[in-house]
């Protein structure tokens, strides 16, 4: 069945360290792939979308994604995390068949200590 | 308006009632779509519509699962005979138009059937 992953479900960080959240997907056409946010009691945000061009996406707040086609992957990282980044990140994915709905993964909890 | 806007944001339902969840999205914004999420997992696709029209209502999980869009603004979620599984937060999200745009999203309406 064709699907979304994201590997790690909970991740704890200490400020200043560096993030990687993975994310798979199974769909075999062209895909556009996107990462929202979530913070807490906050309603979905866009963070960042890959469409087509340059695999390497610049987000909002430091994020960029990487879009790996051979690996079918679109990482999501950044360099250096604060404690606002505490929130659930979701990758997404939406298969180019004409629709538009998007497939979610169960999401990633990233948790910033201080 | 600013956003999407969802009322009410909570319900509190018996097993067996009818419920009308509303979704009134961005001004202009022609695609409007319906997501489910249950608790520990990804926002799950309903139905969306271009216009006043449901283009993809694959993801209804069955015809207990309604949703209209009369004037191709405002639309309305509608589950009879609810069930204690129905229990989720129901999302909308609207774009500019259906094809590969991003989606915007509405805070939810928290569903509990009990």
């Amino acid at each position: 069945a064709q699907s979304v992953s994201q590997h790690n479900h909970h991740v704890i960080l200490s400020e200043a360290a560096s993030l990687e959240l993975g994310c798979n997907y199974s769909y075999g056409g062209t895909v556009n792939l996107f990462w929202y946010v979530q913070y807490p009691g906050q309603h979905l945000q866009l963070l960042l979308k890959y469409f087509s061009g340059d695999p390497l996406v610049k987000g909002i707040k430091g994020f960029e994604a990487e879009f790996i086609k051979s690996k079918f992957s679109f990482n999501l990282r950044k360099p250096s995390v604060q404690w606002s980044d505490t929130a659930e990140y979701f990758c997404a994915v939406n298969p180019q068949t004409g629709a538009n709905n998007l497939f979610f993964g169960t999401g990633t909890r990233l948790t910033v200590i201080p | 308006g600013a956003g999407v806007s969802q009322t009410p944001s909570n319900k509190v339902t018996e097993k067996g009632k009818y419920v009308e969840l509303r979704c009134d999205p961005i001004s202009g914004h022609t695609a409007l779509y319906w997501y489910r999420q249950s608790l520990g997992q990804g926002p799950e696709f309903l139905i969306y519509f271009q216009g006043t029209g449901a283009a993809d209502d694959s993801g209804l999980p069955n015809d207990r699962f309604f949703a209209v869009r009369p004037e191709g603004s405002v639309s309305t979620l509608k589950i009879q005979r609810t069930e204690r599984g129905d229990s989720a937060v129901y999302l909308c999200a609207s774009s500019p138009s259906y094809n590969t745009d991003t989606q915007y999203f509405g805070p939810g309406t928290r569903l509990t059937v009990l």
